[in-house]
């Protein structure tokens, strides 16, 4: 069945660093792929997609390719903010399973200044 | 934002009482989608439509049931709350299944005692 794995956390890292979080899955199809956020307190708002392989989807300093062969869409920031604190998710919608999404457990990011 | 309204936004009751939640959308999306998050567990699906009274299960619909008279309107109800239902519940619409993103509302955060 699909499913999506991504890396545990919490990460923690100091202003200005580099963010990487990993996430790989397992899909029958040719599924999208999206990263949503959510800060505290509020809903998941999504962050960046990507409908096919080799499509980067970014958004806010945030990037992510959509590798096939490796079955991977990690997420990437050069520079986080204290402000990019939050909990992101990876997920996949698989059209052949009517295209519901998926989610990874998601990884809780703390940002000190 | 996507007009999207959950009621209540929180609510503490007892075990064995029936539980009504309520997803308000005003986007005339197609999709609707109830969705519990647990620690551990990212987000997962309870239940979703995908027309007026046309429903279906997720992933984790034992002791929930749906119902969607109107467009607008999505209802999760839990004939006999059990404290293993205390959750985060979210309510999420989209107008397209598959490549499309789903948009989420902030949630409702239900206790059952």
């Amino acid at each position: 069945g699909n499913s999506v794995t991504q890396m545990e956390g919490p990460v923690t890292l100091s202003e200005e660093a580099f963010l990487t979080i990993n996430c790989t899955y397992t899909a029958t199809g040719y599924p999208s792929l999206f990263w949503y956020v959510q800060y505290p307190g509020e809903g998941l708002q999504l962050l960046l997609k990507a409908t096919k392989a080799d499509d980067k989807g970014s958004n806010k300093g945030f990037e992510a390719t959509y590798r096939k062969e490796t079955t991977s869409f990690h997420l990437e920031k050069g520079s986080v903010q204290v402000s990019d604190s939050a909990v992101y998710f990876c997920a996949l919608s698989d059209p052949r399973s009517q295209g519901n999404l998926i989610f990874g457990k998601g990884t809780k990011l703390s940002v000190k200044p | 934002d996507a007009g999207i309204t959950q009621s209540p936004r929180h609510k503490v009751t007892e075990t064995g009482t029936p539980v009504t939640l309520r997803c308000h959308q005003t986007e005339n999306h197609r999709y609707m989608y109830w969705y519990r998050q647990d620690p551990g567990h990212g987000l997962r699906l309870i239940h979703y439509s995908y027309g007026v009274k046309d429903t279906d299960k997720g992933e984790v619909s034992d002791g929930y049931s749906v119902s969607r008279s109107k467009t607008e309107d999505f209802l999760l109800t839990l004939e006999s709350a059990t404290s293993s239902q205390t959750s985060v519940y979210f309510c999420a619409i989209s107008d397209i299944q598959g490549s499309q993103p789903q948009h989420f509302g902030d949630g409702t955060r239900l206790s059952i005692l």
